[in-house]
Parts: structure tokens; sequence; C-alpha cells
């Protein structure tokens, strides 16, 4: 059984840049939600994909967007980077469609910074 | 508002000593509550979930909806125990829906020396 996996490990880009981050979810797993983890805070809840559409997004712009593929791999799209950006992204994936099932399993994440 | 509260940064104590880490929520409705762990070098990982009653590596918690809360304790703390906590809230209305929706707190770093 294969873990999430995440790639980049790190990335430096500068204010204005996009970028785009990387996800496979664990073997099994059909959905796949995004975190942002600022330094000193808790992971905060960017959005969820589930047959490959959005299904739940929190407080966070357009220009954050993803995608999700048959594989059930994603993508987290940052357009307009902006300094506050900076931070660790954590994808998470779990099975969805199982009762009870709610444990998400998380990647090593990319640590993204914005100069 | 949802919100999840972690009121310490750092935990120490000595390692056999009992340890409680605590965690109050703020949510109009009946939420999942959630503990996860990140140890030194390794992935967030769920340690246990309040519906499932569980005990796992001698943690426990009891949601307790009178006072908003979801304390972790351990009666005998061990150095494996160090590691960063996060307590994490699920809105039930996302329950099937958007189980990745998870607020978390801030975190505790607990720290248990020898």
């Amino acid at each position: 059984e294969t873990g999430v996996t995440q790639s980049p490990t790190h990335l430096i880009k500068t204010r204005g840049q996009q970028v785009t981050l990387r996800c496979s979810s664990q073997s099994g797993h059909n959905t796949v939600s995004w975190y942002q983890q600022a330094l000193g805070q808790g992971p905060q809840f960017i959005f969820q994909y589930y047959r490959e559409e959005e299904n739940g997004r929190g407080n966070f712009p357009p220009r954050f967007s993803g995608l999700q593929f048959p594989n059930y791999s994603s993508e987290l799209n940052v357009n307009a980077l902006e300094l506050d950006d900076s931070a660790l992204y954590l994808c998470a994936s779990s099975r969805t469609g199982l009762p009870g099932n709610e444990k998400l399993f998380f990647g090593s994440g990319t640590q993204l910074s914005v100069l | 508002a949802q919100r999840v509260t972690q009121p310490e940064k750092l935990l120490s104590v000595f390692k056999g000593a009992p340890v409680e880490l605590k965690c109050n929520y703020s949510y109009s409705g009946s939420p999942e509550l959630f503990w996860y762990v990140q140890y030194s070098r390794q992935r967030l990982q769920l340690l246990l979930r309040h519906i499932s009653r569980e005990s796992i590596k001698g943690f426990t918690a009891d949601l307790n909806k009178g006072e908003t809360s979801f304390h972790l304790k351990k009666p005998f703390a061990q150095e494996e125990d160090s590691a960063m906590y996060y307590c994490a809230l699920r809105p039930l209305m996302n329950y099937g829906g958007s189980q990745g929706n998870l607020i978390f707190g801030k975190g505790t770093k607990l720290s248990v020396k020898p």
C-alpha cells in the first residue's frame, strides 16, 4: 500500500508568479483535500476534490484552484502569488463512500516560499 | 464562528507524569472531534476520534458538550509521546459530502522529559 506522495518537497517562487503542486493519493482512496499550514499555525482547509470535482472549499480566494484526475491524483494551483502564500501545503487523501471512514492520510507536504 | 482553541503552545512533563492537552471548540451543533499527532520528521496522522471512544497508545479523549471541550489525556506519559498534537473539528453538516474539511487548532507541542 503506497502512501500519499507530494511533489515537489520545496519550492521557491517570486511574487506574482504561478505555482502547481502535485499529490498522489493513497492506494484505494478517491478523495483529496488540500491544506495550507503557515508557520506556527494549524493546517487550514483549502478545498476537497471528489469524482474530479470540487466539493467543499475553505476561505481561500479563487486564485487557489485545483484539479483531480481519473486516477484520483490532484493538483493545487495558485496564481498571482503573494508573500503570505508562503507556507507548507499539505495534501490528504481519504475514501468517500465507506460509512465511518473519516480518516485522513496526510502527505509530507510541499514547502512553498514566496520572495 | 467555528473555531478550535488549544490554549497551550508547549506542554512539558516528566516521564510517568499524567498529561492533559486541552482543546476547546466553538460550533453551533454537534461536531466530530479528532486528535491528530505529528511526531518528529513524520507526517500528520490521526490519533483518535471521539465517535470511536477508543484508547490509542494510552491516550483517551472525552467529548464534553457542556464545556465544549475535547481534552486529550494520558495517565503516564512516555518519552515517545513527545510530538505536536492538533485538535480538529469537522462540522457534521459536511459529513459524507466534504469529509476532508477539518478545522484545526494551532497545536500543542508536548515534551516528555526523562
